[in-house]
């Protein structure tokens, strides 16, 4: 089975500072990761995604994640908050072939943004 | 614009009543999804559906039904037999390709008294 874990129900950073998000995934074979965003009310939005052709991805909004096969990783970062980035961010994992997740979607818990002025 | 349309945004029902949850998507994606959201439990999956015609249970379909009749529609019905019913509800599609994302809706908010 895959699963997620999203270190840190809550994050807090000052505008201007370093925004590291954790995410761990457990997967029986290479998976495909997925980092999204959601607003209050709303629906998730992607950020990124890991799909096996580079390790480190770039997305959105000027955030970026790395993919580190050794320690089960997918951390998200962005060298400078903006007041405009908090929001609850989730990490994903999707089972490739040969799993028994083949297909599904599994998301952590979510982490929750605070950015102080 | 292509996109995830879910119906109504707020929705109040009284306990021991149905209620259906509307999802329409214009992307022409095969595959669509059911997500319940719980502050502090992330996204769980509810239903979801490769193919019209076809529908699979997720991890929580106790107490939930769907329909997969037409490719652009995957409406959600919460039963009588949900026991906690209120919840944020997120209706997802995605081409069906293993390595695409999902496109979320706005997602209902249903509040049972």
């Amino acid at each position: 089975a895959q699963s997620v874990t999203q270190l840190g129900s809550h994050v807090s950073v000052s505008e201007g500072a370093l925004v590291l998000l954790r995410c761990n995934y457990s997967s029986s074979v290479p998976p495909y990761l997925f980092w999204y965003v959601q607003y209050p009310n709303q629906g998730l939005q992607l950020l990124l995604k890991y799909t096996s052709a580079a390790t480190l991805v770039k997305g959105i909004n000027g955030f970026e994640a790395e993919f580190k096969k050794s320690e089960t990783s997918f951390h998200l970062t962005k060298p400078s908050a903006h007041m405009s980035d908090a929001a609850e961010y989730f990490c994903a994992v999707r089972g490739g072939a040969g799993g028994t997740s083949y297909g599904k979607l599994t998301f952590g818990q979510g982490t929750i943004l605070t950015v102080h002025p | 614009d292509g996109g995830i349309t879910q119906s109504p945004k707020y929705l109040f029902r009284k306990e021991g009543q149905n209620v259906t949850l509307s999802c329409e998507q214009n992307l022409n994606h095969d595959a669509m999804y059911w997500y319940r959201q719980d502050p502090g439990q992330g996204l769980r999956l509810i239903y979801y559906s490769q193919i019209v015609n076809d529908f699979q249970k997720g991890d929580i379909a106790e107490g939930y039904s769907v329909s997969r009749e037409k490719k652009e529609s995957f409406p959600l019905t919460v039963t009588s037999a949900q026991k906690n019913p209120t919840a944020f509800y997120l209706c997802a599609s995605s081409s069906g390709r293993i390595n695409s994302p999902l496109h979320f809706g706005n997602g209902t908010r249903l509040t049972v008294t």
